[in-house]
Formats: C-alpha cells, sequence, structure tokens
C-alpha cells in the first residue's frame, strides 16, 4: 500500500522557518520524482516545487529563493524547507508523486499557518 | 505560464443525469492533462491521465477527451458520492505545473 505521511507543519510568525517532511512507502521513491503542492482554505490548488530522483529542482516564482526542496532517497524522505514565511504561503501543504508522471499518489496534507 | 480555465465555475445536476466539465489550456499541452476530484477535508484524487485514461480503480462512469487546448472530464451518470470538486491539470510546459481554477459539481 502506498502512503505518503507529511509532517512538520504548524503556527509561525512571518518572517520565519519550518522544514516539512514526508515519509514515502509502498513504491520505488528513488525513482520518482516527487512535489509539494499547496492549498489555501477555501482556494484551489497550486503547485509549489518538484523535484526528480536525481536531485533536479524546481520551483514556483513566488517561493524561489525562499523555499528549498530535498530528498533522502536512503531514508525514502522528501523535505521542503520553508524560510522568510509570509501570510500568503498559509496552506494545506500536500506531498505528491510528480509531476514527470500524473500526481497518483498525495498524502494527507500538513498544514502551515504564518501569523503574528 | 500555461493558464487552464475551467468551466463551468458551479454544475448543479440531479443523481443520475451526466456531467459535463470543460477545461481550456491557453496554449496547446497535447495530451498532457488530468482531471483530479477533491472532497472536503480529502487529498484530491488523480481521476483522468493524459487527456483519456482512467486512473487505476476509477468507475468507468468517468471519461476524459479532447486533446490540444479543449478538454472534457464527463460523468455519464451521476452517483451521490460524484458531487465534489474537480480540477484539471497540465504536465506539458512545466515548471509551473498548472491546474484550473476547479469547478464545483453540487447537487441540484
Amino acid at each position: 500500500e502506498v502512503q505518503l505521511l507529511e509532517s512538520g507543519g504548524g503556527l509561525v510568525q512571518p518572517g520565519g522557518s519550518l522544514r516539512l517532511s514526508c515519509a514515502a512507502s509502498g513504491f520505488t521513491f528513488s525513482n520518482s520524482p516527487m512535489s509539494w503542492v499547496r492549498q489555501a482554505s477555501g482556494k484551489g490548488l497550486e503547485w509549489v516545487s518538484a523535484i526528480r530522483g536525481g536531485g533536479g529542482t524546481f520551483y514556483t516564482d513566488s517561493v524561489k529563493g525562499r523555499f528549498t526542496i530535498s530528498r533522502d532517497n536512503s531514508r525514502n524522505t522528501l523535505y521542503l524547507q520553508l524560510n522568510s514565511l509570509r501570510a500568503e504561503d498559509t496552506a494545506v501543504y500536500f506531498c505528491v508523486r510528480g509531476p514527470d508522471q500524473p500526481f497518483d499518489y498525495w498524502g494527507q496534507g500538513t498544514l502551515v499557518t504564518v501569523s503574528s | 505560464e500555461t493558464v487552464l480555465t475551467q468551466s463551468p465555475a458551479t454544475l448543479s445536476l440531479s443523481p443520475g443525469e451526466r456531467a459535463t466539465l470543460s477545461c481550456r489550456a491557453s496554449q496547446s499541452v497535447d495530451i498532457y492533462l488530468a482531471w483530479y476530484q477533491q472532497k472536503p477535508g480529502q487529498a484530491p484524487r488523480l481521476l483522468i491521465y493524459d487527456a483519456s485514461n482512467r486512473a487505476t480503480g476509477i468507475p468507468a462512469r468517468f471519461s476524459g477527451s479532447g486533446s490540444g487546448t479543449d478538454f472534457t472530464l464527463t460523468i455519464s451518470s451521476l452517483e451521490p458520492e460524484d458531487f465534489a470538486i474537480y480540477y484539471c491539470q497540465q504536465r506539458k510546459l512545466w515548471p509551473p505545473i498548472t491546474f484550473g481554477q476547479g469547478t464545483r459539481l453540487e447537487i441540484k
């Protein structure tokens, strides 16, 4: 059974930092491109960042220079380091397999709230 | 950036009726268009990939069509569990990966 289990969300002040983790199981993680997709409350889906199995990384413009995606293939774990957080980064962050193939596996998400 | 525009924003239908949802891309995405279903409090679920292929475990009442810039998701006969929000997404031209704004399918 495929599982993607996110952790690390929480309440942080503007300008602060968080590190999200996603533990993967049930598929070959090391070969799989992985993404983070976020969703603000009541809003649509927004792709944030992706990383290929070999380590190539990609970001949406609004997070470039602030967020860093990484992976540890030995631990089957995906990460997202969030720095210089803004109110508009408040969202549920989903760990997802893709996007070189369709987003077929999704975690349940972890909530990041940026507020003073 | 490839903009995806979904229509209508809200679709009100009754169980047993046919639903037709549209997604239009601002430039050609070939067949690299997927559809997702999302229910409240849940993660999205992949329904259709590469425009017309049903994902594993998706009922046959869901079908997708189109290529280039115009795509359609059809639900042939609505079941109560089909009322949800539907998103299209392209992976032809990225970054960024883009999603449509969603169509809310509600019970009439």
